[in-house]
């Protein structure tokens, strides 16, 4: 079995705060690092899919970085506002033909608050 | 709008008694899936399809039935064999492999 383990559990910041969490994977067999947003009463929605080591991807004010080689992946939000108040998953992908299997860390909560 | 539709929202479970959760997707999705998240968990795979007619067990498949009959729909029947059916269940679909995901809203299940 699998372990992605997201660090921390639970986050609150001031808006305009910056602020990053860490996502902790298997560092061997390495295919892709997917990371989600989940907002309350809404569905998961995809925010960046990661394959390379040093791979950097960015979406407005929300930001990510891989390292395959140590099994880590950081994701960053600059000057949180509000609206970033939400769960934040990532999920370790294994390739099995034309799907994927994710397995899926406890997420990180961000609450942000004026 | 393209994307996935669960149904019902809330569903309620008498013991010994089967229910099915319904997913359909107009995304043109070859690839699909079925999570349960419970409390302080991730979510974690009960079954993925990746074409019709074809579905394999994730990771909690016990207690758990799926088909695949068309491309667009993935049922999930929650079997009496499911001794702790309570919980959060969505379903996904995909592209292809490293694609993302795209989620529908979810079916929260209770028991009676």
């Amino acid at each position: 079995i699998l372990n992605v383990e997201q660090s921390p559990q639970s986050l609150h910041v001031q808006e305009g705060d910056s602020t990053n969490f860490t996502c902790s994977f298997p560092s061997s067999n390495f295919y892709a690092l997917h990371w989600y947003r989940w907002e309350t009463a809404k569905s998961p929605e995809a925010l960046f899919v990661m394959t390379l080591n040093g791979d950097e991807k960015k979406k407005g004010r929300i930001s990510a970085t891989l390292n395959t080689k140590e099994g880590y992946s950081y994701l960053y939000i600059k000057g949180s506002q509000p609206e970033d108040s939400a769960t934040y998953l990532c999920a370790f992908s294994n390739p099995t033909g034309t799907a994927s299997k994710l397995t899926f860390g406890t997420g990180t909560r961000l609450q942000v608050t004026l | 709008d393209g994307g996935i539709t669960q149904s019902p929202k809330y569903l309620f479970r008498k013991e010994g008694q089967n229910v099915t959760l319904s997913c359909e997707q107009n995304l043109n999705h070859d690839a699909m899936y079925w999570y349960r998240q419970d409390p302080g968990q991730g979510l974690r795979l009960i079954y993925y399809s990746q074409i019709v007619n074809d579905f394999q067990k994730g990771d909690i498949a016990e207690g758990y039935s799926v088909s695949r009959e068309k491309k667009e729909s993935f049922p999930l029947t929650v079997t009496s064999a499911q001794k702790n059916p309570t919980a959060f269940y969505l379903c996904a679909s995909s592209i292809w492999g490293n694609q993302p995901q795209h989620f529908g809203d979810g079916t929260r299940l209770s028991i009676l």
